[in-house]
């Protein structure tokens, strides 16, 4: 199983705006609507921030948007905070007759 | 409120089999549209999708580690079990227990606090 593929860091200044990227396969970001990111802060668990590619729980913030296009979802975080700095992973459905869940590698977002 | 709970040994011995189970608590693990999954993360590296479980038992596994794992659910006593054989040191990890919800097309809605596992002699 090949993880999706995210760039292992990213920053940003309070208020900015950064997204990263989460690269899979048509079969799994690019064949289904089914991306979730997760932010997950040392010691804590993971909490999901988004799902279903661009779809809010309730309670996150709207900061907080997703998107993808082809094979590559993304996640923005706009007007970055302090509490924003984490570990950051996408993940995929990847079908019931495959791999039924990948995720990323995560990405450490580090607000500067 | 949905809440879930790891519980096993912390320290597993090398060949040996690592034994985990999640305790489903505020709802139930027969709820439809609700799969059970395991997560882990080892020291310094990202999250890893371990198995999958529907209250049916039907199950998925992650293809990497499908010959070493079993993953079951006791719908009487409202929890599901991981167990992984043969454990190495690269098994040492955080175990997280998590739903995943086809509310939330298949994204995991409801994690477990993760409980810490080393594989030492």
């Amino acid at each position: 199983q090949s993880a999706l593929t995210q760039p292992p860091s990213a920053s940003g200044s309070p208020g900015q705006s950064v997204t990263i990227s989460c690269t899979g396969s048509s079969s799994d970001v690019g064949g289904y609507n089914y991306v979730s990111w997760y932010q997950h802060h040392p010691g804590k668990a993971p909490k999901v921030m988004i799902y279903e590619v661009s779809k809010r729980p309730s309670g996150v913030p709207d900061r907080f948007s997703g998107s993808k296009s082809g094979n590559t979802a993304s996640l923005t975080v706009s007007g970055l905070q302090a509490e924003d700095e984490a570990d950051y992973y996408c993940c995929s459905y990847g079908g019931s007759s495959n791999n039924f869940v990948v995720f990323g590698g995560g990405t450490k977002l580090t607000v500067l | 409120q949905l809440q879930l709970q790891e519980s096993g040994p912390g320290l597993v011995k090398p060949s040996e089999t690592l034994s985990l189970t999640c305790t489903v608590s505020g709802g139930s693990i027969t709820s439809s549209g609700s799969y059970w999954g395991w997560i882990r993360q080892p020291p310094g590296k990202g999250l890893e999708w371990i198995g999958t479980i529907y209250y049916s038992g039907t199950s998925y596994y992650n293809p990497s580690l499908r010959s070493r794992i079993t993953v079951s659910v006791d719908t009487s006593k409202n929890q599901f079990s991981l167990k992984l054989s043969s454990v190495t040191a690269a098994d040492t990890a955080v175990y997280y227990c998590a739903r995943c919800t086809v509310d939330y097309s298949y994204g995991m809605d409801v994690w477990g606090q993760g409980t810490t596992v080393t594989v030492s002699s």
